[in-house]
This record gives C-alpha cells, sequence and structure tokens, in this order.
C-alpha cells in the first residue's frame, strides 16, 4: 500500500534561508508526487507535480522538488524564503492507476521569521 | 473561472442532526473526492466517485454517504453528526489523463463543521 511520511510538523526559517521541507513516499509501482500548499482558511493549491519526465521538477512560487528513487524522497526546497511562504505544505502521492486515489501526508507548517 | 465551490462555508450541528454538503465543479472533471483535514493527520479520504452514478469508500467512510447523481456534483451527507465529525471537510476534482492519476487535484475551499 503506498504512503506518505512529512518529516517535522512545524519548520521555522529565516527570512532568505534556505527552505527544505522532507517527504518520504512508499509506493509498489513507480508513484506520480505532488506538493500543495494550504493558506489560512483556504483550499490546498498545486505547487508542483513528478510524473516520471524528469527527476527535478520545478514548481510555482520559486519552488522546486527532487525525485529520488534510491532514497524513496521528494522533498521540497526554496533557496530564499520569502514571509509570503509561511503556510503548511503537503506531500501526496498516486500509484497512478486503478486506485483512484492520492494518499497525503500529515502536512508541515512552515514559520517565517523575520 | 468557478473550480471548484462547496457550500456551505461554515456549519454548526447539533450531536444527532443530519446535513449534506454540496460541491460542485464545473471544469467537467470525472473524478470527485471527499476528505477530511483534522490537525496534525492530513488529509484523509471519507469517499470518492469515478463518475456519475458510481461512489466508492476511502480510508474513512463510517458515519457519512455520499451521492454523484451528475456529474458536476458530488454530495456528502452525515445521517446523525457526531462531535468525533468536527473537522473540516475538503471536496476535490481531478481528470485523470489516459486513465493515469497523474493530474492534480483542485481542491474548494472547505467546509468547517462542528458538532457540539
Amino acid at each position: 500500500a503506498q504512503s506518505v511520511t512529512q518529516l517535522g510538523s512545524h519548520v521555522s526559517v529565516s527570512e532568505g534561508a534556505l527552505v527544505l521541507l522532507r517527504c518520504n513516499y512508499s509506493s509498489s509501482v513507480p508513484p506520480y508526487l505532488f506538493w500543495y500548499v494550504q493558506y489560512p482558511n483556504q483550499g490546498l493549491q498545486l505547487l508542483l507535480k513528478y510524473t516520471s519526465a524528469a527527476t527535478l521538477v520545478k514548481g510555482i512560487n520559486g519552488f522546486e522538488a527532487e525525485f529520488k528513487k534510491s532514497e524513496t524522497s521528494f522533498h521540497l526546497t526554496k533557496p530564499s524564503a520569502h514571509m509570503r511562504d509561511a503556510a503548511e505544505y503537503f506531500c501526496a502521492v498516486s500509484e497512478g492507476s486503478g486506485t483512484y486515489k492520492y494518499i497525503f501526508g500529515t502536512g508541515t507548517r512552515l514559520k517565517v521569521l523575520a | 473561472n468557478a473550480g471548484v465551490t462547496q457550500t456551505p462555508k461554515f456549519r454548526v450541528l447539533k450531536t444527532g442532526q443530519s446535513m449534506t454538503l454540496l460541491c460542485a465543479q464545473d471544469m467537467n472533471h470525472e473524478y470527485m473526492y471527499w476528505y477530511r483535514q483534522d490537525p496534525g493527520m492530513g488529509l484523509r479520504l471519507i469517499h470518492y466517485s469515478v463518475g456519475e452514478g458510481t461512489t466508492a469508500k476511502g480510508e474513512v467512510p463510517d458515519g457519512y454517504n455520499v451521492s454523484r447523481l451528475k456529474k458536476q456534483n458530488f454530495l456528502l451527507g452525515l445521517e446523525s453528526a457526531a462531535p468525533s465529525q468536527t473537522s473540516v471537510y475538503f471536496c476535490a476534482s481531478s481528470y485523470p489523463q489516459g486513465g493515469r492519476h497523474n493530474s492534480p487535484l483542485h481542491f474548494g475551499n472547505g467546509t468547517r463543521l462542528t458538532v457540539t
């Protein structure tokens, strides 16, 4: 069965510092992987997705993520944090076909310090 | 472009009362989903639908029922609300291309439900 683990429910970084949010997945078949962002009182918005075309995926707002099959990881990074990046981030996995399900991690709340 | 619209935005129920949450999407998506979001637990799938007239159970279906009579609408019902159903409910839709689930979910803004 597929699953997603996000290490760190809360992460704090200084404005301008590197952002690193960790996601590890478990899947019996090559997965499709997603990162979503949720701002307060809103639904989730897609940041980026991995669908096997390229292992380094660039998303919106300067975020990117690298798919590493050997480590079963899909960590999210941004070189320089901005105050507006403060939000909750969710990693999700889909096995691509047949299951029709997207499984979400428990989320990481990012705090950006001035 | 409305996307996914959920109504109502907020609701307070007493234990034992019933209600229906409505989700509407205008993107002609085949698949629709209901999730609940609770602190520290991420999003958990309640029910989903792969097309008009079809529904299936997710991870946490107990206490909920759903219907998909029209392609654009997906209703979530609580027949007898319990305090454990206090949560934020999100509807989402997607359009799987070629049968593969590499297309992202599109979410509504959620319904905040409190059961006292």
